[in-house]
């Protein structure tokens, strides 16, 4: 059975310093992995995915995600953080072929300070 | 844009009633989900829908049950509501063809149940 590890329930960051969020998984076989937002009573939204291919991936809102397959890890990244990133965010990993369920992490929650 | 729309933001209901929690999604998607959010936990996923009138249980479906009988709608039921079901639930659709697309979320129903 595949799960997700997101070791920080809380990451604290200033305004315009980099940030990142940590994800690492348990798969078998190669993964889909994405990551996805929350911000304050709003539903989900996507983010940025792995599929096949370079192992960094660039999604909205200037965040980037790097595949590390040897580490099993897909860790979140941005270069320059803002207030408005301030949310809830979770990794989520289907393994290919699956039935297409996604396994989510129980999330991080982000906070950049001014 | 993919919509996706739950029919409550907010609902309250009394232990042993039977809730209806209704999702629409207006982009053809053939697979829907519903999961609940508790914090701490993450998103669980209690069932799924990969066709009309075809469902598959997800990791957590005690106490509930679905209906799909036309492709954009898609219904949780709470047959007897209980106070451990007081939660968030989010509703979710994508297209088909595998699990590397994108999963789309309603703004959720948060439910109380007394």
């Amino acid at each position: 059975a595949q799960s997700v590890a997101q070791p920080e329930d809380q990451v604290n960051v200033a305004e315009g310093n980099p940030l990142t969020v940590k994800c690492t998984y348990s798969v078998s076989g190669n993964p889909y992995l994405f990551w996805y937002v929350q911000y304050p009573n709003r539903g989900l939204q996507f983010l940025l995915k792995y599929i096949t291919g370079d192992n960094l991936v660039k999604g909205s809102y200037g965040f980037e995600a790097e595949f590390n397959k040897s580490q099993t890890s897909f860790h979140l990244k941005k270069p320059s953080a803002l207030v408005s990133d301030s949310a809830l965010y979770f990794c989520a990993v289907s393994p290919r072929g699956s039935n297409y369920k996604l396994t989510f992490g129980k999330g991080t929650l982000l906070t950049v300070n001014p | 844009d993919v919509k996706v729309t739950q029919s409550s933001r907010y609902l309250v209901k009394r232990t042993g009633e039977k809730v209806f929690l209704e999702c629409v999604q207006d982009m053809d998607h053939e697979n829907m989900f519903w999961y609940r959010q508790d914090p701490g936990l993450g998103l669980r996923l209690i069932y799924f829908s990969y066709d009309v009138k075809m469902k598959e249980k997800g990791d957590i479906p005690e106490g509930y049950s679905v209906s799909r009988e036309k492709k954009e709608r898609f219904s949780l039921i709470l047959e007897s509501a209980s106070t451990n079901q007081t939660s968030m639930y989010l509703c979710a659709s994508t297209l088909g063809g595998g699990a590397y697309n994108e999963q789309f979320f309603g703004p959720g129903t948060r439910l109380t149940v007394l």
